[in-house]
């Protein structure tokens, strides 16, 4: 079984500043991570993932993760917020060592302020 | 590249009909997997299909169906609607990888907003 728990449904940044979405997860087998951002009226777009390997991951945007085993965290980062940023943030996560059901998290919506 | 497509974009429906969902997956892609997003159960994966065949499915009723065509379109299909059946579909497809799918990108269409009276 696996589960994924976001912590915070919004977190609001001023344009500059750091941003931090938290992810916890879940699984009884090593896992697959990834963050996903979702803009109005659109579908989800992968920002990164980690599966094995180095356990800092760098994505698109400007955006990072660093996967913890020891605190069961994938937490997304960006040193400086753009106002285009702006959006819904997806954790997932999935099990290694075959099939693809993917668990998501509720999403975190990134809030910049001008 | 043409990304994901799917049609229609939005639909109405009442409670007891049935509807199809369409869904062209990126040239090339093999795998599609369908996923339903509402604002009280989040997003919820629905199945997956590769080569035609169905080959992951999550925890939803039978109404829920899909299937896969020669070309790699997809279709899903919901029968019975109900009033909590009304949310945004979306549609993924990627590459296909001998892992059987856990570490492939996945390119999401922009969904098909149902709503259900």
């Amino acid at each position: 079984a696996q589960s994924v728990t976001q912590l915070g449904s919004h977190v609001s940044v001023s344009e500059g500043a750091l941003v931090l979405l938290r992810c916890n997860y879940s699984s009884s087998v090593p896992p697959y991570l990834f963050w996903y951002v979702q803009y109005p009226n659109q579908g989800l777009q992968l920002l990164l993932k980690y599966t094995t390997g180095a356990t800092l991951v760098k994505g698109i945007n400007g955006f990072e993760a660093e996967f913890k085993k020891s605190e069961t965290s994938f937490h997304l980062t960006k040193p400086s917020a753009h106002m285009s940023d702006a959006a819904e943030y997806f954790c997932a996560v999935s099990a290694s060592g075959g099939s693809y059901i993917p668990t998501f998290g509720r999403g975190t919506s990134l809030i910049v302020h001008p | 590249k043409a990304g994901v497509t799917q049609t229609p974009r939005y639909l109405i429906k009442t409670r007891g009909q049935q509807v199809t969902l369409s869904c062209s997956p990126i040239s090339g892609h093999r795998s599609v997997s369908w996923y339903q997003q509402t604002p009280g159960q989040g997003l919820q994966f629905l199945f997956e299909y590769f080569s035609e065949t169905q080959r992951n499915k999550g925890n939803f009723p039978g109404r829920f169906s899909g299937r896969q065509f020669s070309n790699s379109r997809s279709e899903m299909n919901v029968s019975t609607l109900e009033l909590g059946d009304s949310a945004l579909y979306l549609c993924a497809s990627s590459l296909p990888s001998l892992s059987g799918g856990a570490t492939d990108t996945q390119y999401f269409g922009p969904g098909t907003r149902l709503t259900v009276l």
